[in-house]
């Protein structure tokens, strides 16, 4: 069974601090990996995504992965109010179809 | 920008009732995925979708279950004879291609079985 584990938070930060999340894979045959934001109540929104070790910055994200660890990571910069949200790591395997296993995901609450 | 849209956005049906769940991929899109989220619980795939046929399905993904392109625009999930378990938000996500192509997810189907 691949699993995809994140802290289960909340995870709490005062507005403009970095706010980190973490992500844990179970299957090392995992090749894609993304980050998702979901509003209570919506759907999941794509932010990030990376496939090779290393850093990937996208304006206040940052994504980091190391294969070798099983470890993907979040970084969001200036964190806002706005960002106030549900954060699901998802992996995919080399498999045809791609399925996405996702995370139960980590409440991110920013303090104005 | 493109986006996946799903109808209806709540479907409130009797427990044992057949329900259909509507929705329409990017248009470029070739593979189509379901998933859902009961309320509290991590997102789940149900299926996958290309070429016309069923790529993967999950062990959720029974006989009361099936899935269909009707034309070139619609996917659909039928829940033949629903049960109280199958509550749940449903998303439709289409994406580009496999392997590396992000999927894109709709807004969703609120399931409320009664």
């Amino acid at each position: 069974q691949k699993e995809v584990e994140q802290n289960s938070g909340p995870l709490s930060v005062p507005e403009g601090a970095i706010a980190s999340l973490n992500c844990t894979y179970s299957d090392r045959g995992s090749q894609s990996f993304f980050w998702y934001r979901q509003y209570s109540g919506k759907s999941p929104e794509l932010i990030m995504s990376i496939y090779s070790n290393g850093d990937k910055e996208d304006g206040r994200f940052t994504a980091q992965l190391n294969k070798a660890s099983q470890y993907v990571s979040l970084l969001i910069r200036d964190s806002q109010p706005s960002d106030s949200a549900t954060y699901l790591c998802a992996v995919t395997d080399t498999g045809a179809n791609s399925k996405l296993t996702f995370g139960k995901g980590i409440t991110l609450s920013v303090r104005p | 920008e493109p986006e996946v849209t799903q109808t209806p956005s709540h479907q409130v049906t009797q427990m044992g009732q057949e329900v259909i769940l509507r929705c329409v991929p990017i248009s470029n899109h070739l593979y189509f995925y379901w998933y859902r989220q009961i309320l509290g619980q991590k997102v789940e795939f149900l299926v996958s979708f290309y070429n016309n046929e069923i790529s993967e399905k999950s062990e959720i993904f029974d006989d009361q279950f099936s899935v269909e392109r009707p034309d070139g625009s619609n996917f659909t999930l039928k829940i033949r004879s629903t049960k109280l378990e199958d509550s749940a938000m449903y998303f439709c996500a289409s994406s580009l291609g496999t392997g590396n192509q992000p999927q894109h997810f709709g807004d969703g189907t609120r399931l409320s079985i009664l």
